[in-house]
């Protein structure tokens, strides 16, 4: 059965980090493309990230272009983003989703991590 | 940047059938075609619709897509009051990003 289980979610201050981190059972994160995507109160989807198959295809929205760094550990069969110089905006549950590989189709997504930028 | 339009809500009675519309354009949908959430409340988006017609197993065939060059359409046959929810569009934009529509919310009466 496939799962994603998102971690790493909490309260910080505007200006802090966070690494979020989804691992992933039932398959192999190194075998799909993989995506994050947040979920802020009264507001739409917003996806964020995207980490092809390969490596070297990366990409990020442009609210968190610079600031955040998506990555992967082939070992741990997790999925992890880096989030520095966060913002109130930044403000969300964050979820990660695996790529079912047929045009940008995120067929299994975890439950989701909180977090929060607050002072 | 482009954006994905679809109507803020939409409702219907249980058995009724109701659509939901999605317009993009030529470097998203037209491209990439699109896909379909759809969400309850506090939790994470599901998986309806992909590559703009076809149903992931599970998903009870009462859900339909159809597009046609820069739009597309998400149908919900026999509305049951189950199906009230948030149902988001989504595609692949071809200038790298993703996008997700601003969210049809369905009622049932």
């Amino acid at each position: 059965e496939v799962q994603l289980v998102e971690s790493g979610g909490g309260l910080v201050q505007p200006g802090g980090s966070l690494r979020l981190s989804c691992a992933a059972s039932g398959f192999s994160v190194s075998s799909y493309a993989m995506n994050w995507v947040r979920l802020a109160p009264g507001k739409v989807p917003e996806w964020i990230s995207y980490i092809g198959r390969s490596n070297n295809i990366i990409y990020y929205a442009d609210s968190v272009k610079g600031r955040f760094t998506i990555s992967r550990d082939s070992a741990k069969n997790s999925l992890f983003l880096q989030m520095n110089s966060l913002r109130d905006e930044d403000t969300a549950v964050y979820y990660c989703a695996r790529d079912g590989g047929t045009n940008w189709d995120l067929d299994y997504w975890g439950q989701g991590t909180l977090v929060t930028v607050s002072s | 940047q482009s954006v994905l339009t679809q109507p803020p809500s939409a409702s219907g009675t249980p058995g009724q059938r109701v659509t939901i519309s999605c317009s993009g354009s030529s470097s998203n949908i037209g491209t990439n075609g699109v896909n379909w959430y759809q969400q309850l409340p506090g939790t994470a988006p599901r998986l309806l619709i992909y590559r703009s017609n076809q149903r992931p197993s599970g998903v009870p065939d009462r859900f339909s897509g159809s597009s046609s060059g820069t739009s597309a359409s998400l149908a919900i046959n026999g509305l049951q009051s189950d199906d009230e929810a948030d149902y988001y569009c989504a595609s692949w934009d071809g200038s790298l990003y993703g996008l997700f529509g601003g969210g049809t919310k369905v009622t049932v009466l």
